[in-house]
């Protein structure tokens, strides 16, 4: 049974089109995230979200959106592709930040914009 | 700002071999570091969490340091096998829920 899942697994598209990735946990976790894997396999952190709060990484551009409509979800909106949001993209779940959290993370969504 | 680093980029031993990655952060303010391992093509997998009360942790023939005062970790396995080629990547937290990840060891175990 896998604990974080994302959906899909893989995302081809064309510029300017927007497109959704679902993410989904069942750990019970108060706290999702995303990441972007980019092509030298450096993982930077988009967005964490918990039911109280929303951490935008000030470098991500406002085309990207992260959408809860639960606790064990959390689906990343992308508007406008462009060539340079081609990466795979993680979504990962902990208990809410402290001593011992430990992060899961799914198998990430490969996208390539063409 | 947290930064992680991981030397070496790239490791290649020879099956059998023992072998330790290296972890190093710049904010000694953490609450955990938790190292994984990345297969081609898949997600990351944790292999061990240690929080920042801690020295060490171990599971099967992984064996994590943690030496918060000066910032380093290793990772240290025994007996490499061909099974164990993959990229490991270490992530610390502090305050909040952000994890900050290194640049990744690439290993790989020649049969």
């Amino acid at each position: 049974d896998t604990a974080v899942s994302q959906t899909p697994k893989y995302l081809v598209t064309q510029m300017g089109n927007d497109k959704s990735i679902k993410c989904e946990q069942n750990l019970g976790h108060d706290t999702m995230y995303w990441y972007k894997q980019d092509s030298k396999k450096f993982l930077k952190i988009m967005f964490s979200y918990n039911n109280k709060e929303l951490i935008i990484n000030e470098t991500v551009p406002n085309r990207f959106s992260p959408k809860s409509p639960d606790k064990a979800h959390l689906n990343l909106h992308i508007n406008s592709l462009e060539l340079g949001d081609s990466a795979v993209y993680f979504c990962a779940s902990s208990r809410q930040g402290g001593m011992g959290t430990e992060a899961f993370f799914g198998q990430g969504t490969r996208l390539t914009v063409v | 700002k947290q930064e992680v680093t991981q030397i070496p980029a790239a490791l290649s031993v020879p099956e059998g071999e023992n072998l330790v990655l290296n972890c190093s952060f710049t904010d000694s303010a953490i609450y955990n570091l938790q190292w994984f391992r990345q297969d081609p093509g898949k997600g990351l997998t944790s292999l061990l969490l240690i929080q920042s009360s801690q020295r060490e942790q171990t599971s099967g023939r992984l064996n994590a340091s943690l030496d918060k005062s000066s910032g380093r970790s290793t990772l240290y396995i025994a007996a490499s096998q061909p099974g164990d080629s993959a990229t490991y990547l270490c992530a610390v937290t502090r305050t909040g829920n952000q994890f900050y990840f290194g640049t990744g060891t690439s290993l790989t175990v020649i049969p």
